[in-house]
Parts: C-alpha cells; structure tokens; sequence
C-alpha cells in the first residue's frame, strides 16, 4: 500500500473545527483514502473514505485534493469524544492485497 | 448501527495453553480480519478470510495461530501455545468488500494477557 504522512499531534479546543492533514504524494489513481480513528482502549473505528470527491458524513467531510497528493479530515465541531488517534490509510482497489495497513496516525488532543 | 462482536473481551491465560477469541462479524459482510495492537504500538494485520479460506496472512502469522469459521456467524482466532509476547489486544473486523470501496468496521477487541 502507497505510504501516508501525518503529523504526530495535533490539539482543538471544544466545539471548534478541526483540520487533520494527510499527504499521500505517491498515490495511484485506483488508491482509496480511507480514515479511521481509535478511541483509547477501543478498537479502530471507520470515520470515512473517499477517491476523488469530497465526502461528508455524519462524522466528518473529507477533502480530496484536486491532485489527489493530499487530503483532510475536517471535524466541524470537535467534542470531547473526539480526542482519539487518527489514522488515514490508503487502499488499493486492485491490488492483490485486501489488508489497511497502520501508521502511527494523528493523535488529536480536545481541550475543554 | 451493525456492530462486530468480540468474546471475550479480557482473556488471560498461562504460558503453553491454547486460546480462542471469537468474533461475529456484521451479518451480510464477506471479508473477515483479525489485526492485533501490543500495548503502545502500532495496529498489525494478521489474517484475512474469505469464502472459508485465508486469503492473505502476515509473518506474525504462524503455524500457532489459525483460524476458522465454524458456522455461519462465528468468525475464531485460536493460538495453539500461547507464549508471553502474544499478549495483545485482538481485533476482528469484517467489509462487504475487499476493494476499499466500502469501509471495515472492527470489535472492540480482547485483551489478551499471557502470564
């Protein structure tokens, strides 16, 4: 799977937004972004995924680069529960391999 | 919301003795996981299973684990002699499909403690 880049930390403060950056220079053009995030002591849990829109749901919007090199998870109002690791993966839709592969992600801190 | 459920959610076990973690994936999904997390570190991949057959599995992987579905809900993780670096938390998590078109939604995990 092609490789992401995230930053290692990131702070919010309560009901603002918040942008989480990911850079994937090296996608390819069959590549899904996916977003996951982990809570502490869960287990990852899917936030969204996209491949060349811009996707929103009930928990985020997801914004795809015009290049596709990059994407953000935007959260419009950061709560409490939000503060939880941030993972962004991407899947290839024709490669051989079906598995996400983790990075270290972004761990989102809320401050109240 | 379906949900991917995992039983029990803390196991520990002695050295040497044999486990099982169970899983329910979500009812019309085909595409099953288990990923493992060692305290502080990075989610792994193990295994994927589809159609009763393992399709893709990592080093981790080895003859001690294996996996099955006995039924039609029931997705199992067996170690056959666990030793005390399995100790981890286990998730399962399951997709309809495997092509990244869909996403994959996981248990909540077991934590599995190895004395």
């Amino acid at each position: 799977d092609a490789k992401t880049t995230q930053p290692n930390s990131m702070e919010s403060n309560e009901e603002e937004p918040v942008h989480l950056p990911c850079n994937h220079s090296t996608i390819s053009g069959t590549d899904y972004i996916h977003w996951y995030r982990q809570l502490p002591s869960q287990g990852p849990e899917y936030v969204i995924h996209g491949l060349t829109s811009n996707v929103n749901n009930r928990m985020a919007s997801l914004a795809i680069a015009e290049d596709r090199k990059s994407s953000t998870l935007i959260l419009h109002r950061a709560t409490l529960r939000d503060a939880a690791v941030y993972y962004c993966i991407l899947r290839d839709t024709q490669g051989g391999s079906e598995k996400l592969v983790f990075g270290k992600g972004t761990k989102l801190t809320v401050n109240p | 919301e379906p949900e991917v459920t995992q039983t029990p959610s803390h196991q520990v076990t002695q050295m040497g003795q044999e486990v099982i973690l169970r899983c329910v994936p979500i009812s019309n999904h085909l595409y099953f996981y288990w990923y493992r997390q060692i305290l502080g570190q990075k989610v792994e991949f193990l295994v994927s299973f589809y159609n009763n057959e393992i399709s893709e599995k990592s080093e981790i992987f080895d003859d001690q684990f294996s996996v099955e579905r006995p039924d039609g809900s029931n997705f199992t993780l067996k170690i056959r002699s666990t030793k005390l670096e399995d100790s981890a938390m286990y998730f399962c998590a399951s997709t309809p499909n495997a092509q990244g078109r869909d996403g994959y939604t996981f248990g909540s995990g077991t934590r599995l403690t190895v004395v």
